[in-house]
This record gives C-alpha cells, sequence and structure tokens, in this order.
C-alpha cells in the first residue's frame, strides 16, 4: 500500500538552528500538508500546499516556517531559528482529493530543539 | 472558531466488550470528519471518512456515524481486542482540499487481556 514517507525520523538540534524536515508523499496526490503535535497536545494543522504554492496556513505558521517542492517527489518543511517551543513531532500528509480527500499521514519526524 | 472535543480522554476496558467513542464539534458546516488511529510515537492511521452528506460508515469491527445537526460523531468497535489499544483521534474538515483538518485531543484506549 502506498505510504507518506518521512525523514528524519527523529532530529535533535541546538536552538537557533535551522532544521529542513523531509517528505516525500504519495505519488499520485495533489494536496500536501505538515501538521505538528507538540507532546500530550491536539495535532495542528500548519500549512497545504497545491500546484507548487501554499494554499492555506495557519496562524502557527509564520515567517520562521517555509515549505517547498524542490522536485517532483519531495516536500520540505523549514524552520529557521529554532526555538525551545517548536519541540514537536511533525507530520506530513498528502491527499487526492478523488477519494473524498481522505488524508494521509506519514510516521512524523520528531524534532527536539536543545 | 471549529472546537473538537472527545470523551473519554481515556478508557479501559476488558476484551471481547463492545465500545462506543464520541466526538462532538461546534460548528456544523464541515465537509468531511475522519477518524484516525494514533500507537504510541506513531503517524495517523486513517480509520473511516464520513462525508459530511453521508449518516455513517462501516470497516469491518468498526462503524462510525456523523449527526451534523447535533454537532455529533460515534466510532464504535465491536468485540475489542488488545491490537485495538491505541490512541483514536476524530478530526474535521471544514472547507476542502486546501484546508487543514481540526483534531480533537483523541481517547486513549487500553483493552485489558
Amino acid at each position: 500500500e502506498p505510504e507518506v514517507t518521512q525523514t528524519p525520523s527523529h532530529q535533535v538540534t541546538q536552538m537557533g538552528q535551522e532544521v529542513i524536515l523531509r517528505c516525500v508523499p504519495i505519488s499520485n496526490h495533489l494536496y500536501f500538508y505538515w501538521y505538528r503535535q507538540i507532546l500530550g497536545q491536539k495535532v495542528e494543522f500548519l500549512v497545504s500546499f497545491y500546484n507548487n504554492e501554499i494554499s492555506e496556513k495557519s496562524e502557527i505558521f509564520d515567517d520562521q516556517f517555509s515549505v517547498e517542492r524542490p522536485d517532483g517527489s519531495n516536500f520540505t518543511l523549514k524552520i529557521r531559528s529554532t526555538k525551545l517551543e517548536d519541540s514537536a513531532m511533525y507530520f506530513c500528509a498528502s491527499s487526492d482529493w478523488v477519494s473524498g480527500n481522505t488524508i494521509y499521514f506519514g510516521e512524523g519526524s520528531w524534532l527536539t530543539v536543545v | 472558531k471549529q472546537e473538537v472535543t472527545q470523551i473519554p480522554a481515556a478508557l479501559s476496558v476488558p476484551e471481547g466488550e463492545n465500545l462506543v467513542l464520541n466526538c462532538s464539534f461546534t460548528d456544523s458546516a464541515i465537509y468531511n470528519l475522519q477518524w484516525f488511529r494514533q500507537d504510541p510515537g506513531k503517524g495517523l492511521t486513517s480509520l473511516l471518512l464520513i462525508q459530511s452528506s453521508q449518516r455513517e460508515q462501516t470497516s469491518g469491527r468498526l462503524n462510525a456515524s456523523l449527526d451534523k445537526s447535533s454537532g455529533r460523531s460515534t466510532l464504535y468497535i465491536a468485540a475489542s481486542q488488545p491490537g485495538d489499544s491505541a490512541t483514536y483521534l476524530c478530526a474535521l474538515n471544514t472547507g476542502g482540499g486546501a484546508d487543514g483538518l481540526t483534531f480533537g485531543k483523541g481517547t486513549h484506549l487500553i483493552i485489558q487481556p
């Protein structure tokens, strides 16, 4: 069964550093998303991406964050100047819309900022 | 702003019982509702998707219902098994493909062997 894959599974970074989280969405999907889950809290929407541009973003997704689809398969989330409160699990997801917009999630990238 | 609440927050039952997990939402103008399963430290696995025009969906031992007018959805698990132990999340889509899902905090389910 096709799946969304994410790398790295876990990353530890120093406060103030930049991190890039990578995702390979399911190949025929059109919508791509990033979500985050701070430990013990709800899963929160960050951004959606369609047709090579941002479609929607939440208030969390400020200038510290950016997304990119550098080639035909990868989808990245860049976090600049990381803060302690950026420590969370970051999930990539994708959807083909055709199936009624079932959204498929990756296994997540656990980011620890120290 | 859409708010999603899941009750109970945690549930522990013996194996074999049928059980119901509840999800309530404040804004009935939804596009669809999706139930997910999350195992500790893992990603989210989609279980069932209910479109706004539908009343229920079934997959194996799982049945999800949707009542938009009352702002409620339930996930029914029949003949529970220890492998069903996980956190179950309810998530709403209010606008279509580009819109993000709004999640509840989940119900942490433990099935005792």
